[in-house]
């Protein structure tokens, strides 16, 4: 398609399992963002990708939470030992170089995980 | 730190009426500004933006402009419709690395 995609949409797990979450960008888009959204706490910024480099990470929450981006294109965002404060909306956005500092961040419909 | 702080939601209008959510941010330097739309089960979007002080950005009948002076950048509607209902954030540039973006007002429009 067009657009940034992300898989899957819904994703109910137990506490305590890993999760995966993918996001597919825009062709072309070299810069790729993670962000979470959780109920009345905006977007979280979690990690930043530049080809298949990570040079900002400090959003990451904690070690539990990783990501990897291969090919310059897929990306992975992967929550081990899952834990009910990770319930939120995962949002991915990709841009063209520098999309951050023209505000151009075109997003994915995310996925929301609910851990119970 | 950077951080932006909008106006609680939601706000409710009835259509044809005039539209103001506040956004105030906190930032070193000369950030760019931005205002973003999330229309019901879509993704952001861009709405427009300003670069420098006393720009105004402007797109779809929204106006946002760019005050150094009382570090603001609220956004504006003359007439609202059903359709603008959605939640818009209000965000910053920090560098190349990242959007801050505030907490988010849901705007709710009704016939």
């Amino acid at each position: 398609g067009a657009g940034v995609s992300q898989s899957p949409s819904n994703k109910v797990t137990e506490k305590g399992k890993d999760v995966e979450l993918r996001c597919d960008p825009i062709s072309g888009h070299t810069a790729l963002y993670w962000y979470r959204q959780s109920l009345g706490q905006g977007l979280e910024f979690l990690i930043y990708f530049q080809g298949n480099s990570a040079p900002d990470k400090s959003g990451l929450p904690s070690d539990r939470f990783s990501a990897e981006r291969t090919g310059g294109s897929v990306s992975t965002l992967t929550i081990q030992r899952t834990q009910q404060e990770d319930s939120a909306v995962y949002l991915c956005a990709s841009s063209f170089t520098s999309g951050a500092n023209t505000g151009e961040l075109f997003f994915g419909e995310g996925s929301r995980l609910t851990v119970l | 730190g950077d951080s932006v702080t909008q106006m609680e939601g939601p706000v409710t209008l009835s259509e044809e009426a005039f539209l103001t959510i506040n956004c105030t941010y906190t930032a070193t330097g000369y950030p760019s500004l931005f205002w973003y739309v999330q229309y019901p089960g879509e993704g952001l979007q861009l709405l427009l933006k300003a670069t420098k002080a006393d720009d105004k950005g402007s797109n779809k009948g929204f106006e946002a402009t760019y005050r150094k002076e009382t570090t603001s950048f609220h956004l504006e509607k003359g007439s609202v419709q059903v359709s603008d209902s959605a939640v818009y954030f209000c965000a910053l540039n920090i560098g190349y690395s990242t959007l801050t973006f505030g907490k988010g007002t849901m705007l709710l429009v009704s016939p």
